[in-house]
């Protein structure tokens, strides 16, 4: 049970280029997350899918797209790689998006990709 | 939009020393969790706090959730250096029925010193 997934682990790219994060959960929950993490900025979410078939718009969605493959796996792809999404970028994966009675549901981080964009 | 403001930045202290972080809300929060970053990790949950006055421990961790829902607290008794990391609390709001996203504070990180 290896829990989320994420590759690459590291990846330097040029201003422009093109790439896809991956990622991945065993866990068989439904909802899933890309957030990123500056510096004393904290983690902001980027994308989010409630649940399969569903994705929607965080706090900082341009520049990125998403694709919820399917229930295991959410992709972030940056078309055109800016030196701004230097950061880390974060999965996460819940069990439902949000709980009963006001609470939220737990969630689960990956591994991380740390992205240098020169 | 909604924001958790966390507070202090940083804290240095030394081992055996009591920690506190403290997360504010300028409006009432539906819930809130709260999460610890090793450094070079990645965030673990911790805790959720979902009712008024609500306060949870977990062996020298004390969570408080403040009567107004508006603020809450983490308290670490007795540090040690195995407490050393980023500790961040996450809030969400209920918007006419339905629950927002979490928003994470900046985070507090805690650094001992043996």
């Amino acid at each position: 049970n290896a829990g989320v997934t994420q590759t690459p682990k590291f990846q330097v790219l040029k201003t422009g280029q093109s790439m896809t994060l991956q990622c991945a959960q065993d866990m068989n929950h439904n909802s899933m997350y890309w957030y990123r993490q500056d510096p004393g900025m904290g983690l902001r979410l980027i994308y989010y899918s409630a649940s399969e078939g569903t994705t929607d718009k965080g706090e900082v969605p341009n520049g990125y797209n998403v694709s919820r493959l399917n229930k295991r796996e959410f992709s972030l792809r940056l078309e055109s790689a800016a030196p701004s999404q230097t950061s880390v970028y974060f999965c996460a994966s819940s069990e439902v998006y949000a709980g009963s009675g006001g609470s939220q549901y737990e969630q689960y981080f990956g591994p991380g990709t740390r992205l240098t964009v020169t | 939009g909604q924001q958790v403001m966390q507070i202090p930045q940083y804290q240095h202290v030394q081992e055996g020393e009591d920690f506190t972080t403290y997360c504010n809300s300028s409006t009432t929060l539906s819930n809130i969790q709260w999460y610890k970053q090793r450094p070079g990790g990645h965030p673990v949950f911790l805790i959720q706090l979902v009712k008024s006055g609500e306060v949870k421990k977990q062996k020298r961790l004390t969570f408080q959730f403040g009567e107004a829902k508006k603020n809450s607290s983490l308290h670490i008794t007795a540090t040690q250096t195995t407490d050393v990391g980023t500790y961040f609390c996450a809030g969400s709001w209920n918007y006419g029925g339905s629950q927002g996203n979490l928003i994470f504070g900046k985070g507090t990180k805690l650094s001992v010193k043996p």
